[in-house]
């Protein structure tokens, strides 16, 4: 089965400046997909990156981009110039290429990022 | 567009009721997901439908029933409410299996 971990429980940064988050797992699997959620305090889960395992180039989006590394089942995600709204608790999941059950995501346990001024 | 929706937002219930979660999606999606989402454990598939007629647990399914109504609607019913369910539950759909997964707002869920 496929585990995701996130060791890093709390992180703080401060505005306007860059914080990278931590997340490995453990798969048997060549073909997958990796995803970033943010969660703030109003609970919705919104997707903020997703990286399809077969492609070398790490994801970007705007300030979000995640670091890729395949062979070390790592996938970082880097926050640049951060904003006050980015405070809240972000979650790393994996998704198997498959169907059926292999098609659930299966999450880590989220990492409470504190923005300060 | 409102995307995925949940009701009711907040729940509480005493051991032994019953009571249905309801999801809708208006995105045409084909299909959707339960998850419950306990503290320090991330989020946990209970059941899913892969596409309109068709539904299968997932890692956690005893104490649920699901009901795929029609390609919108995707509802979770507790038959008999325990303490132990007591937790906050999110629903998600994807235009296919296997595609990104877009989540509702969630149902916290109080069992006493």
């Amino acid at each position: 089965a496929q585990t995701v971990t996130q060791s890093q429980p709390e992180m703080s940064v401060q505005e306007a400046e860059t914080v990278t988050l931590s997340c490995t797992y453990d798969t048997s699997e060549s073909d997958y997909y990796l995803f970033w959620y943010k969660q703030p305090p109003s609970r919705q889960m919104i997707l903020v990156i997703r990286q399809e395992a077969y492609k070398q180039q790490n994801a970007t989006e705007n300030r979000f981009s995640v670091n890729f590394q395949k062979a070390a089942k790592s996938f970082s995600l880097k926050i640049s110039d951060s904003q006050l709204g980015d405070a809240a608790m972000y979650f790393c999941a994996y998704r198997s290429a498959g169907t059926g059950t292999a098609s659930k995501l299966t999450f880590g346990t989220g990492t409470r990022l504190q923005v300060t001024l | 567009n409102a995307g995925v929706t949940q009701t009711p937002k907040f729940q509480v219930l005493k051991t032994g009721q019953s009571m249905t979660l309801q999801c809708a999606q208006d995105m045409n999606h084909n299909s959707m997901y339960w998850y419950r989402q306990d503290p320090g454990m991330g989020l946990r598939l209970i059941y899913y439908s892969a596409s309109e007629g068709t539904t299968d647990k997932g890692e956690v399914p005893n104490g649920y029933n699901v009901s795929r109504l029609n390609k919108r609607e995707f509802s979770l019913r507790l038959e008999s409410a325990a303490p132990s369910q007591t937790s906050v539950y999110f629903c998600a759909s994807s235009a296919r299996q296997g595609g990104t997964q877009y989540f509702g707002p969630g149902t916290r869920l109080t069992v006493l």
